[in-house]
């Protein structure tokens, strides 16, 4: 049973630049969801999507956008890369939208540095 | 006001004590609350779920106080596994809303 799973696991972008991460979402899980971790501090969230569509956003600037593919899997993209988006970026699946009790199974992240 | 805020660490304990680890969370709507724990530069891996009632798993107890917005983890008797970032998660409906995190420490 395949668990969630993100690559790349490693990336050096510089400013300005533009960065595409990819998640595939634990099998029979259709829900993704993004977040940032700085060093430090615990994760915050990015968006939501369920059903190919952005459901939910946290506090992130456009320059966060998403895209959710058939097959459930998902990419982040950041455009005009800054310094402080470096970060560590979690992917976590789930099962359905909205309110639940059902807990978010996290992949291992893609540890974005920014030159 | 930080949505969910924890005790700041780091807690250096020795193997075999009882460590707690508390955290508040400001939306009253908040509808589930969970603790994950997250070893340095690795994923967060769920914990256990907390409830009302209180729950527990082996030596781990979490317990939810939802009139005082307040949720505790209580670990008995350390283990040098233990040591790890403890993160308090509450869902408010949207997402998982994470707390900063509590470090622990077990030493020998």
């Amino acid at each position: 049973d395949a668990g969630v799973t993100q690559s790349p696991t490693h990336l050096i972008k510089t400013r300005g630049q533009q960065v595409t991460l990819r998640c595939s979402p634990k099998s029979g899980h259709d829900t993704v969801s993004w977040y940032q971790q700085a060093l430090g501090q615990g994760p915050q969230f990015i968006f939501q999507y369920y059903e190919e569509e952005e459901r939910q956003r946290g506090n992130f600037p456009d320059r966060f956008s998403g895209h959710q593919f058939p097959n459930y899997s998902s990419e982040l993209n950041v455009n005009a890369l800054l310094l402080g988006d470096s970060a560590l970026y979690l992917c976590a699946s789930s099962l359905g939208q909205g309110p639940s009790n059902q807990p978010q199974h996290f992949g291992d992240g893609t540890r974005l540095s920014i030159l | 006001r930080k949505e969910v805020e924890q005790d700041p660490g780091p807690f250096n304990v020795p193997e075999g004590a009882t460590v707690a680890f508390n955290c508040t969370y400001s939306n009253s709507a908040s509808q589930s609350f969970f603790w994950y724990r997250q070893d340095c530069r690795k994923e967060p891996k769920l914990l256990m779920s907390v409830y009302s009632s209180g729950n527990e798993d082996g030596r781990f107890t979490a317990q939810l106080n939802r009139a005082s917005q307040y949720i505790s983890l209580l670990i008995r008797d350390s283990k040098l596994s233990d040591s790890a970032t403890y993160l308090c998660v509450v869902n408010d409906g949207r997402a998982l809303t994470f707390g900063s995190g509590t470090r622990l420490q077990v030493q020998p």
